[in-house]
């Protein structure tokens, strides 16, 4: 049990376009679900909280309008990057705290490799 | 804010030898302490947790930690490796109390173990 997909694992986009990464628990209810941006050879860093029904809440420094949230049911957010950049090439994993579940309770996903060409 | 450091970026081993990886949070309050492991193209998954008790905290795979508050510290260790731990392990903190769900980590240390 506990098992938090992401899709697609890997995608390549030409710089300009916008790509929809989803993040899915597959045998839970997930009221709150993580995005995370993984650096190589940096840390996780948290970019957004997002709550079943209400709007995500962002980090410091991380841009709303281009990283865009949307957790419409208690088992499915996406996080769409708009107007990809190189720079925003990365490693994007979920994670998914299950209801009424303790902090402990964080699954993680996969993963998400974009590469902006 | 809490902070998280790891302090060794890359960690290389022989098999059987034995294994202690550091890390130091900072904070002024009460947190919660957890080591996570993501072997090579697989997802992260838990291997400990420490919330309060017994300081040290016995994990999956042979792996135990120790809370030292005194040292803000929660290390990692193995006494012997194998090659199948072969792996990046990050270490993280979350505030302890009602709402607090944001783990922030640290940046990791990868782990090669030398058959």
């Amino acid at each position: 049990g506990a098992v938090v997909s992401q899709h697609p694992s890997r995608v390549i986009c030409k710089s300009g376009t916008s790509v929809k990464i989803e993040c899915r628990s597959l045998d839970f209810q997930a009221t709150t679900m993580f995005w995370y941006r993984q650096f190589p050879k940096k840390s996780l860093m948290l970019m957004a909280t997002s709550n079943e029904g209400s709007k995500a809440t962002y980090e410091q420094g991380v841009e709303k309008d281009k990283f865009l949230i949307n957790h419409a049911s208690l088992t499915l957010s996406t996080l769409t990057v708009t107007s990809a950049h190189p720079e925003d090439s990365s490693f994007y994993i979920c994670s998914a705290r299950a209801r009424l579940a303790g902090a402990s309770e964080q699954f993680f996903g996969p993963g998400t490799r974009l590469t902006v060409l | 804010a809490q902070s998280v450091s790891q302090h060794n970026h890359h960690v290389i081993l022989s098999e059987a030898a034995s294994l202690e990886l550091g890390c130091n949070y900072s904070y002024g309050g009460t947190v919660n302490l957890f080591w996570y492991v993501q072997y090579p193209g697989q997802h992260l998954q838990l291997l400990l947790k420490y919330f309060s008790g017994d300081p040290l905290v016995k994990g999956i795979k042979g792996f135990e930690a120790e809370f030292i508050k005194s040292k803000f510290s929660f290390n990692l260790r193995k006494p012997s490796v194998q090659w199948s731990d072969t792996a990046e392990y990050f270490c993280a903190v979350i505030p302890s109390g009602a709402g607090s769900y944001q783990l922030t980590f640290g940046k990791g240390t990868k782990l090669s173990v030398i058959p």
